[in-house]
């Protein structure tokens, strides 16, 4: 079946980068998201890979897709106190839906 | 350019009542897709519209329903509640006349938070 997974908590020191990884079993996914949820500010798609690219760097983000083992990760450079928020991945699946995966909540020491 | 808005913005309900929540797309945007947000679960997707026609739809039982109107607002129903339907409902809204969301085309809204009793 279709499903999604990634840790549930990160905590990096302020200015360091941040790794979420996620893992995902649609190996015909088609595309692969990041979306933040920040409290009282709603969801965000964050960015976005198509399956047939390794690598997407926008700014701070860099989204790495390892196809071969269905893993996909998120890393924000010098990460900062606004970075803090829920993390979500997702695949656009097979069947022409989204699963996304429980949320990886990120917390930024100073 | 207004946001996607969803009213109500809170709602108490109680068990075996049923719901209708409003969703307004971005001017323009003639896709409108919801969510379900549970601690539980998680982010689900229930179903989106294009043009008033269903178009794809997540494993949500028939108490869950949805419509579009022809100025692409939408309006989700749940019928009979139950307690697990407490959650968090968010409209999203996409210009594009594909079924896959980008980057520069989906926009969310605030969501509506349910409590059922």
């Amino acid at each position: 079946g279709e499903d999604v997974e990634q840790s549930l908590f990160l905590s990096v020191r302020e200015g360091d980068s941040s790794v979420i990884n996620c893992t995902y079993t649609d190996s015909s996914s088609t595309y692969l998201y990041w979306y933040k949820q920040e409290p009282g500010a709603g969801l965000q798609l964050l960015t976005y890979i198509f399956s047939n690219m390794d690598m997407k760097q926008d700014q701070r983000l860099t989204v790495l897709l390892n196809k071969k083992d269905k893993h996909l990760s998120l890393r924000i450079a010098d990460t900062q106190t606004g970075d803090s928020a829920i993390y979500f991945c997702a695949e656009y699946s097979s069947a022409s839906k989204i699963i996304f995966g429980s949320g990886t909540r990120l917390s930024i020491r100073p | 350019k207004a946001g996607v808005t969803q009213t109500p913005r809170y709602l108490i309900k109680t068990r075996g009542q049923q719901v209708t929540l409003s969703c307004s797309p971005i001017s323009g945007h003639r896709s409108v897709s919801w969510y379900q947000q549970t601690p539980g679960q998680g982010l689900q997707f229930l179903f989106e519209y294009f043009s008033e026609t269903q178009r794809n739809k997540g494993n949500f039982p028939g108490r869950f329903s949805g419509r579009q109107f022809s100025n692409s607002r939408s309006e989700m129903n749940v019928s009979t509640l139950e307690l697990g339907d407490s959650a968090l409902y968010l409209c999203a809204s996409s210009l594009a006349s594909g079924t896959v969301p980008t980057q520069e085309t989906q926009y969310f809204g605030p969501g509506t938070r349910l409590l059922v009793l």
